[in-house]
């Protein structure tokens, strides 16, 4: 069973608009949902982090929404960039520390065109 | 080193033979990660070593794969009898024992391993 789905597989969007990437999950035990960016040829890097006590974390142009009930979380880029075309993924897991634990999902390549 | 470095970036071997792919850990970073990104897929957990307690090896796929961890710091993850479906990118990460520096780990470049 997958237990974090993420959509859509790829993604392109216009410089300046909206990109949006969802995940869902099953364990309703999971406590902490990281996303992580990839450029081509280099590691995956922590980009922003929600815990289940608060439906919306935003850094800068990035947002994390969360819905518990729904059992789904989605990354918003505002303003989109070139400079933002790179793979995410999403993750979950129980107790940030137990990484090893932690599920990630298939991953999303976005295109920002300029 | 400044990150975790690994090694070698890129890997061309025959059916059959073994591999050793080596990951070489941010100073001081207790946890150490293996994870296999296959194309289009996500991150695949592989194994993690955490100081001297025993390794959670439940990720390995089969046992062709085993990792160690030598003196707390380098670590080597073995492929023995490669298969062309061990074709992948194989990442490795680690993470500060210090809980006050929060969760993140810190991924190599990796290590792009070809089956042929």
């Amino acid at each position: 069973q997958q237990q974090v789905k993420q959509s859509p597989q790829s993604l392109i969007v216009q410089k300046g608009g909206i990109s949006i990437i969802n995940c869902a999950y099953e364990n309703t035990a999971f406590d902490y949902f990281p996303w992580y960016q990839q450029f081509p040829g280099k590691g995956p890097a922590l980009l922003i982090a929600i815990r289940p006590d608060v439906s919306e974390k935003k850094e800068g142009r990035f947002t994390i929404s969360f819905n518990k009930s729904a059992k789904q979380f989605s990354l918003h880029i505002m303003d989109s960039q070139p400079g933002d075309s790179a793979t995410y993924f999403c993750a979950a897991g129980r107790d940030l520390y137990n990484f090893n634990k932690f599920y990630f999902g298939s991953g999303t390549k976005l295109n920002v065109k300029p | 080193g400044a990150g975790v470095s690994q090694s070698p970036s890129n890997k061309v071997t025959e059916k059959g033979k073994d591999v050793e792919l080596r990951c070489d850990p941010i100073s001081g970073h207790t946890a150490l990660y293996w994870y296999r990104q296959s194309l289009g897929q996500g991150l695949e957990f592989l194994i993690y070593f955490q100081g001297n307690s025993a390794p959670d090896k439940s990720g390995l796929p089969s046992d062709r794969f085993s990792a160690e961890r030598t003196g707390g710091s380098v670590s080597t993850l073995t492929i023995q009898r490669t298969q062309q479906e061990d074709s992948a990118v194989y990442l490795c990460a680690s993470r500060s024992p210090d809980r006050s520096s929060g969760n993140t780990i810190y991924f190599g470049e990796g290590s792009w391993l070809t089956v042929v």
